[in-house]
């Protein structure tokens, strides 16, 4: 079974200042790992995703993340917000042992970033 | 390239009643997932359907069931509503439904029940 903790349910900010979403997982298998944004009245969208290689991957938008495999973990950060990064983010891991898990997700809880002027 | 379509957008039924939901996945791709979005439960997994079958399942009663079309359209219907089924219901698409692909979501359907 595979889990997913958002330490934080909303984080406020001022705009340009740096920002973390933390993200923890806990799973019997190793796993992929996304970072997914929903703004209001919209589906979610992918933000990054890490498969393997390096453990720092990176949005076209400013966003990365870091994957520690130590502290099962996948923290989102950005160095300047906008107000436009105003947003539910969620983190979701899915199963890469090779299962039937086709199409499945285990998402967090969500992180609502709200940034301000 | 059209992204994934849900209809209807809003749904108002009462307890007891049924209830059709309806997903258009982005042209090419041919499995479809849905996902029940609650406050309290957050995103959880409903099931997956590749090629008119389903091959995986989440932790849902029966009530809930769903279908895919040769033309990898897909439906979900929730019979014997309870109070508790009011939810943003989405649905989202990948060409394989691997679990390191990207999934694409609709907009979802936002089901009240009375």
């Amino acid at each position: 079974a595979q889990s997913v903790t958002q330490l934080d349910s909303q984080v406020p900010v001022f705009e340009e200042a740096p920002v973390e979403l933390r993200c923890n997982y806990s799973s019997s298998v190793s796993v992929y790992l996304f970072w997914y944004v929903q703004y209001p009245n919209q589906g979610l969208q992918l933000l990054l995703k890490y498969l393997s290689g390096s453990t720092l991957v990176e949005s076209i938008n400013g966003f990365e993340a870091e994957f520690n495999k130590s502290q099962t973990s996948f923290h989102l950060r950005k160095p300047s917000v906008h107000i436009s990064d105003t947003a539910e983010y969620f983190c979701a891991v899915s199963d890469n042992a090779g299962g039937t898990s086709y199409g499945k997700l285990t998402f967090g809880q969500g992180t609502i970033l709200t940034v301000h002027p | 390239k059209a992204g994934v379509t849900q209809t209807p957008r809003y749904l108002i039924k009462t307890r007891g009643q049924q209830v059709t939901l309806s997903c258009s996945p982005i042209s090419g791709h041919r499995s479809v997932s849905w996902y029940q979005q609650t406050p309290g439960q957050g995103l959880q997994f409903l099931f997956e359907y590749f090629s008119e079958t389903q091959r995986n399942k989440g932790n849902f009663p029966g009530r809930f069931s769903g279908r895919q079309f040769s033309n990898s359209r897909s439906e979900m219907n929730v019979s014997t509503l309870e109070l508790g089924d009011s939810a943003l219901y989405l649905c989202a698409s990948s060409y394989y439904g691997t679990t390191r692909e990207k999934l694409f979501f609709g907009s979802g359907t936002q089901l009240s029940v009375l």
